[in-house]
């Protein structure tokens, strides 16, 4: 029974638009989100993170939007940049700090 | 970047066969875990340490036990290696106090 899931396996974004990534959770005792990136043949690096206490965090080109009655948070790009093709995982921390991962979404940036 | 290196990076063994995958760090980070990576499952939890001599079982952790002897050293070893353990193996650290945790390049492990 999957905690964390992010449902869109892969999504297609023209350079320049948006991308969204969306992740969804089950677990009410999850208190803290973050999101990594990951190349192929590379650990993921991490990204950006929101505590349950905000509903929004940015660093630059990305913002996460967090709707704890609905559970959902999601990862906002902007602008696109070929660059951020990669795999992206959404992860909640509870107790004990440890992390629970989505199954990922590929994000493409076509030029 | 943390300093994580994981060692071998590419291994390829036969069934029946024990595996020993190495992780090191140069952060002096008390948090340290193995992770493995399958596609559609993220990356789900093998085990974890929270100091020398310390560790605890995660998610998936049948078929697999760690030791962690010095602060910078985590090892993952298979006792006797099973195809349905081919994966990606990634070890992470984590600072005392946050949430965030750091991954190494990660191990691709063929069990044939």
């Amino acid at each position: 029974d999957q905690q964390v899931k992010q449902n869109s396996p892969s999504l297609s974004v023209q350079e320049g638009r948006i991308s969204i990534l969306n992740c969804d959770y089950t677990n009410s005792m999850f208190d803290y989100f973050l999101w990594y990136k990951k190349y192929p043949a590379e650990g993921p690096t991490f990204l950006i993170s929101i505590s349950s206490i905000k509903d929004k965090n940015e660093d630059g080109r990305f913002t996460v939007f967090l709707n704890k009655s609905a559970k959902h948070l999601s990862l906002h790009i902007v602008p696109s940049q070929p660059g951020d093709s990669a795999v992206y995982f959404c992860a909640a921390s509870g107790a004990g700090n440890m992390l629970t991962f989505g199954g990922g979404t590929r994000l493409m940036v076509k030029p | 970047d943390a300093g994580i290196t994981q060692s071998p990076r590419h291994k390829v063994t036969e069934t029946g066969t024990p595996v020993t995958l190495r992780c090191h760090q140069t952060e002096n980070h008390r948090y340290m875990y193995w992770y493995r990576q399958d596609p559609g499952h993220g990356l789900r939890l093998i085990h974890y340490s929270y100091g020398v001599k310390d560790t605890d079982k995660g998610e998936v952790s049948d078929g697999y036990s760690v030791s962690r002897s010095k602060t910078e050293d985590f090892l993952l070893t298979l006792e006797s290696a099973t195809s349905s353990q081919t994966s990606v193996y990634f070890c992470a650290i984590r600072e005392e106090n946050y949430n965030e945790q750091f991954f190494g390049p990660g191990t691709r492990l063929t069990v044939l």
